[in-house]
């Protein structure tokens, strides 16, 4: 698991400040698009999710906003915590081949400093 | 939700050998998705497992190579043939709920010597 996240873009934030997490998908087919955070020895954790139909989404402390113009995803945590330090990846739905799957963003790591 | 369960959790194979990654779920699931995620990179999917068919392959990943088995509803397999140092990577095991979320194992992090 400590190799996860060694070559990805780095997001370095001041805990207490808000993060901002940006994601380019491909696929303009695409209807429906999910944030994972992966802490360090962990598999992906499922944080947020939103349909094509919707441009915001709101959970506890995040919010995720689409914008299908520009095919454009970001994740917004509010009041960044320790515990937030993680890598994120977007990943985007696509149906193919009689179901859908899952096809993963580069992922961003998110460093919080005390 | 779903609790996967995924052994071994790491191991660290000799070039040549093949390891056999198991998943477990503890509920029924339709659907069962391979990926690997090889160092400091994305989640890459290797293959779809539906239980009472042949594992679908994505691109750039074939049978010899990672063979999978599926005998029911809650247990699968992938297995890492014949292996070499570019196979170093954590492999996850997942599960679709509700069709496209997706829960994932810890994943079982594999170094070849």
């Amino acid at each position: 698991g400590e190799s996860v996240g060694l070559h990805l873009p780095t997001l370095s934030v001041q805990e207490g400040d808000n993060s901002i997490i940006n994601c380019a998908y491909s696929n303009s087919a695409s209807d429906y698009f999910i944030w994972y955070k992966q802490e360090s020895g962990k598999g992906p954790q499922f944080i947020i999710d939103i349909r094509s139909n919707m441009d915001k989404r709101q959970g506890q402390r995040v919010t995720v906003l689409l914008n299908k113009t520009v095919k454009h995803l970001s994740l917004q945590i509010a009041a960044t915590q320790p515990g937030d330090s993680a890598v994120y990846f977007c990943a985007e739905s696509l149906f193919s081949g009689g179901y859908n799957k899952l096809i993963f963003g580069a992922g961003t790591r998110l460093a919080v400093h005390p | 939700s779903a609790v996967i369960s995924q052994k071994p959790s790491r191991d660290i194979c000799q070039r040549g050998t093949s390891l056999t990654i198991q998943c477990q779920v503890d509920s029924q699931v339709t659907m069962m998705f391979w990926y690997r995620q090889q160092p400091g990179q994305s989640l890459t999917l290797i293959a779809t497992a539906n239980q009472g068919s042949e594992a679908t392959y994505e691109s750039g990943f074939v049978i010899d190579k990672f063979p999978i088995s599926r005998p029911n509803l809650t247990f699968s397999t992938l297995t890492v043939s014949n292996m070499s140092p570019e196979d170093s990577s954590i492999y996850l095991c997942s599960v679709g709920v509700s069709n496209e979320k997706l829960f994932f194992g810890s994943g079982t992090q594999l170094s070849v010597l």
